[in-house]
């Protein structure tokens, strides 16, 4: 089944306490994107990718990291955690030519 | 700052109406995408229109685009109870594909 996966799902951690949220595709999709989702403001974008070792900054960068060693793979790394980073994360992908994004089910993210 | 933006915020209709939704947005684009989320899930890509088209058709669902106005609508025709759910538009800034923001979205109720 086409897909993207995140992992975890769920993720309870403490402030300064390193993390990564895994994304895989399984499309061979060359566009990958990060977001994040939060109460009355909607999607925003923290990190896209255009193939491998190309990335870019999204609207919220500040706090995150992300590589793209692998076309599949597009880890998101928060090398120090803070509560304003708790968030529902989606990773999201698509291929050339299709503009659609397939998203990921999610990573509900709590920093305490 | 905010690309798209929806409206009403949020739309309670009866099973069998038609819903419509609208989107703005303030700089020009490429394409226009409108995406549903059923409530703390992934994101579903339901259709794209590109910044030269006016109108589009996907099943029961109808966009329509007026580049001159910065705006863009989402009609749900015979709208059912498994409709319910968030409806996002997403616009690409004009300057790359991947640079996608999105609106805070339109919640959508249909009553059974």
């Amino acid at each position: 089944e086409a897909q993207v996966t995140q992992n975890p799902r769920y993720l309870i951690t403490v402030t300064g306490k390193k993390l990564t949220v895994t994304c895989s595709q399984n499309m061979n999709h060359e566009y990958m994107s990060w977001y994040r989702q939060d109460p009355g403001l909607g999607l925003r974008q923290i990190y896209y990718s255009m193939n491998v070792e190309v990335t870019d900054k999204g609207d919220v960068p500040e706090g995150y990291k992300v590589s793209r060693k692998e076309k599949r793979n597009f880890p998101l790394i928060l090398e120090s955690p803070s509560p304003n980073q708790t968030s529902l994360y989606f990773c999201a992908s698509r291929g050339q030519g299709n503009y659609g994004y397939t998203f990921g089910s999610g990573t509900r993210l709590t920093v305490v | 700052s905010q690309q798209g933006e929806e409206d009403p915020q949020a739309l309670s209709i009866q099973e069998g109406e038609n819903a419509t939704m609208n989107c703005s947005y303030k700089t020009s684009i490429n394409n226009l995408q409108w995406y549903r989320q059923n409530s703390g899930r992934g994101l579903v890509h339901l259709i794209l229109i590109r910044s030269n088209e006016r109108e589009k058709h996907s099943g029961r669902l109808r966009v329509t685009l007026d580049t001159s106005k910065k705006s863009s609508s989402l009609l749900i025709t015979a709208s059912r109870a498994a409709d319910t759910a968030s409806y996002f538009c997403a616009t690409d800034g004009g300057t790359s594909y991947d640079k996608v923001i999105f609106g805070p979205g339109t919640s959508l109720s249909v009553i059974p």
